[in-house]
């Protein structure tokens, strides 16, 4: 397994632009999330899924949109990049327990972040 | 989430035991207390969970103390690989809420030789 893949590793954008950040992960989890984080800070969410066709805010999700249209793939889109979304990027995915519900194991897989620029 | 408190940072010498404190005073009854840990520029990795007993697995050593006000987690030989910042999380059990994480600032520990 690959686990948690993500492109590009590195970006730099001009105020204005878009672009979209790819996250695929092949565990069949269902629970997919995307974190920024600034220097110096810890992650903070942005969006997250909790499955393919069901997305929901997280604490930053301003300037950001999502889609998950397969289990496999949680892109993030940047629609008008400003310079406050200069960020290392994570994805994540997780399982889901019984019931819908999380149990004590449930733990997240984090890919290896996008260092995106904004200039 | 109940809220965490961590020192900010801490140094270990190479080989020796580091033992990394958090606060959590205001936990409740079906949270557990996770431990990750961020090796710097890579993403967050899982070490080890508790809910009141005290936990060890191939990584690590977790102490939570009667109260479960407060833990301990526990490198037992610390090597130079181990220097990251370490994220002491509290997470609600059996919730059928997202399962998100919420990291503070976490506590970055220098393994020294």
């Amino acid at each position: 397994n690959a686990g948690v893949t993500q492109t590009p590793k590195f970006r730099i954008l001009k105020i204005g632009q878009s672009m979209t950040l790819q996250c695929a992960q092949d565990m069949n989890h269902n629970y997919m999330y995307w974190y920024r984080q600034d220097p110096g800070m810890g992650l903070k969410l942005i969006y997250y899924s909790v499955g393919a066709g069901i997305t929901d805010k997280g604490e930053v999700p301003n300037g950001y949109n999502v889609s998950r249209s397969t289990t496999e793939d949680f892109p993030l889109r940047l629609e008008l990049a400003a310079p406050s979304q200069t960020s290392v990027y994570f994805c994540a995915s997780s399982t889901k327990g019984l019931a819908g519900k999380f149990t004590s194991t449930d733990t997240q897989y984090f890919g290896p972040g996008t260092r995106l620029t904004v200039l | 989430d109940a809220k965490t408190t961590q020192p900010p940072s801490m140094d270990c010498a190479e080989g020796r035991a580091a033992n990394l404190p958090c606060n959590h005073s205001t936990i409740s009854g079906n949270e557990y207390v996770y431990w990750y840990r961020q090796i710097h520029s890579q993403g967050p990795q899982y070490i080890i969970h508790g809910l009141k007993n005290n936990e060890t697995n191939e990584m690590a050593s977790l102490i939570i103390t009667e109260d479960r006000k407060s833990s301990t987690l526990i490198l037992p030989h610390a090597t130079l690989r181990d220097t990251a910042v370490y994220y002491c999380i509290v997470r609600v059990y059996g919730s059928s809420n997202t399962g998100k994480l919420i990291f503070g600032q976490g506590t970055t520990l220098q393994v020294k030789p």
